[in-house]
Parts: C-alpha cells; structure tokens; sequence
C-alpha cells in the first residue's frame, strides 16, 4: 500500500538556522498539508497545498515558514530562522479529493529539536 | 473557525470491555469527521471515519456514531484489546474547495488493563 514518506527522521539544528523538511507524498494525491505536534499536545494544521499553490494557512505559518513542491513530487516544508518554540514532530499529510475520497494519510513525522 | 473538543483526555479500560470517546465541534457545516490512532512516536493512523450524511458505521469492533443536530461524534470500541492502548484523536473537516485542513480534538489516552 502506498504511503508517505518523510526525510529526515529527526532534525536537530540551532537556533536561527534554516531548516528544509522533506515529503514525498503519495503519487496521485492532489491535496498537500503540513501539521505539527509540539510533544503531548493535540495535533495542528499549518499549511495547505493545492494546484502548485498555498490555500490556506494558520496563524502559526508565518513568514518564517514557506512550502514548496519542487519538482512534481517532493513537498517541502522550509522554516528560515528556527526558534526554540519550533520543536516539534512535524507531520506531511495527502489526500486525493474526490466526492468518495476525503482521507488524508500521514507520513511517519520529522522531529525537529532546536537548541 | 471550526473548533473541535475532546473527552475523556484519559481513560483506562478493562481488556474485553467498551470504551467511548466523545468529541463535540463547532461548525454546523463540517461534513467529515475522521478518527486517528497514534501509538508513542509514531504517526497518526486512520482507523475509522463518518461522513455528515451517515448517522452510523462500523468497522469490525470500531464504530462511529454522529449526532449533527447536536453537533457530536463518538467513537466505540468493543471487546478492547491491549493492542487497543494509544492516543486517539477526532478531527473534523469544513467543506472548502482548495483546502481540505483537518481540526483535530485535543486528544484520549487509551489504556487497556490487561
């Protein structure tokens, strides 16, 4: 079955560096998303992706943040100046919209550790 | 926006026993509404899902029940197992073409007693 995958695992960087986190979604999904979970809490929508564009995003995704999918299959997330507060599993999600398909699939998370 | 809250935050059931998990939202115009499993470190997993035309559905020993007018969903689990022991999370869906952004609740911890 097919799934989505995420690079790297684990990301540890400094404060004030940039980061890219990587995506491959699944092949013929159409919809695009990034969430985060800060350790024990609930999980939270950052950002939408669809037709080569953002349609929506959270007050968490500010300036700081910017997403890509550079190549018709890598979906990237980009953080400029991370900040301590940014720690956190970051999680892409797919889906394939469709009157019968409204399922988003998770890859398996980038855990980002500032320091 | 949508608004989606969650309870119990943690419960401890007995293995073979039922357990209910109940989630509330605030948009009367949210159509789906899916139900994730997370064990520690790992993704969140699909396990069951309703949509706002369906009151009821069943996968085996998971159900899903919606309440519109009351603006509700829960999930059941029977005869619980200790494989059944995670975090579960409800989350809804407003209809807006071009973003399909999941709200999710706040979470349950599951455990089940052997």
């Amino acid at each position: 079955e097919p799934e989505v995958t995420q690079t790297p695992s684990h990301q540890v960087t400094q404060m004030g560096q940039e980061v890219i986190l990587r995506c491959v979604p699944i092949s013929n999904h159409l919809y695009f998303y990034w969430y985060r979970q800060i350790l024990g809490q609930k999980v939270e929508f950052l950002v939408s992706f669809y037709n080569n564009e953002i349609s929506e995003k959270s007050e968490i995704f500010d300036d700081q943040f910017s997403v890509e999918r550079p190549d018709g299959s890598n979906f990237t997330l980009k953080i400029r100046s991370t900040k301590l507060e940014d720690s956190a599993m970051y999680f892409c999600a797919s889906s394939l919209r469709g009157l019968s398909s409204y399922e988003q699939y998770f890859g398996p998370g980038t855990r980002l550790t500032v320091t | 926006g949508e608004n989606v809250e969650q309870h119990p935050s943690t419960l401890s059931v007995q293995e073979g026993d039922s357990a209910v998990i109940k989630c509330t939202y605030s948009d009367s115009a949210s159509n789906y509404f899916p139900w994730y499993k997370q064990e520690l470190g790992k993704r969140p997993q699909l396990i069951i899902d309703i949509r706002s035309n369906v009151g009821e559905k069943k996968d085996q020993r998971i159900a899903v029940t919606l309440n519109k007018t009351a603006k509700h969903f829960s999930l059941h689990i029977t005869e619980t197992q200790p494989e059944d022991s995670a975090v579960y999370f409800c989350a809804s869906k407003t209809p807006n073409f071009g973003n399909e952004k999941l709200t999710f609740g706040t979470g349950t911890r599951l455990t089940i007693i052997p």
